[in-house]
């Protein structure tokens, strides 16, 4: 089955620098990768996510980068801000019966003063 | 109510007690999930119901029972539990595409229910 590994687990940035999270995938038939943001105390919460028929996805300060033929994508924040921090999941969806979706470890993301 | 809910928030119980977990969605979803999150861990995907119909069975152990009795509710029935399956229980809700194939949209999740197995 798909495996998903999630790097770093933690990550301290300061205010305004940029954050970067990397996840690497076994299935290359994997073809829709999602990150969730959560909160501490709250659920699961979509930011941004990624079909595998583009290379890049930008929305605001977020942006996800996919390299199919590495099997790796990666989230980046610019211009972090305190109501960033969180931990942050990356997944990617198998081919096949149900709506599958196979989750990184997560990242905890602190953005310092 | 709108979203996902699911109730109770808490649950503190034995390891002879059975009790269930409810959610449900608020969406118009034709798909629910249910996942394990425990700490250091990934999320787990436990099941997923697809129109009502289990599509997915991880590998679970049969202390975990489903019921989907329609689109808009999932149950988690518990018995004989241990305390290794503590954890935060997670639903989700999401649109499958008609026809089947691959899931392209978002997973709305609940707030969860934090068991404890004492």
């Amino acid at each position: 089955g798909e495996n998903v590994e999630q790097h770093p687990s933690t990550l301290s940035v300061q205010e305004g620098d940029s954050a970067v999270i990397k996840c690497t995938y076994s299935d290359s038939a994997s073809n829709y990768f999602p990150w969730y943001k959560q909160e501490l105390g709250k659920r699961p919460q979509l930011i941004i996510d990624i079909r595998s028929n583009v290379g890049e996805k930008k929305d605001q300060r977020i942006a996800v980068t996919l390299n199919k033929t590495a099997k790796h994508f990666s989230l980046h924040i610019t211009e972090t801000q305190p109501e960033d921090s969180a931990v942050y999941f990356c997944a990617a969806s198998i081919t096949g019966g149900g709506n599958k979706l196979t989750f990184g470890t997560g990242t905890q993301l602190k953005v310092e003063l | 109510e709108t979203g996902v809910t699911q109730t109770p928030r808490h649950l503190v119980m034995g390891m002879t007690n059975k009790k269930s977990l409810k959610c449900e969605q608020h969406l118009g979803h034709n798909a629910m999930y249910w996942y394990k999150q425990s700490a250091k861990k990934p999320l787990e995907l436990m099941f997923v119901y697809s129109l009502e119909e289990r599509v997915e069975n991880n590998s679970v152990p049969s202390r975990f029972s489903p019921e989907c009795p329609n689109s808009s509710h999932l149950f988690l029935h518990l018995h004989t539990l241990q305390p290794e399956d503590s954890a935060l229980y997670l639903c989700a809700s999401s649109q499958q595409p008609s026809g089947g194939g691959i899931p392209y949209n978002e997973q709305f999740f609940g707030p969860g229910t934090r068991l404890t197995v004492l």
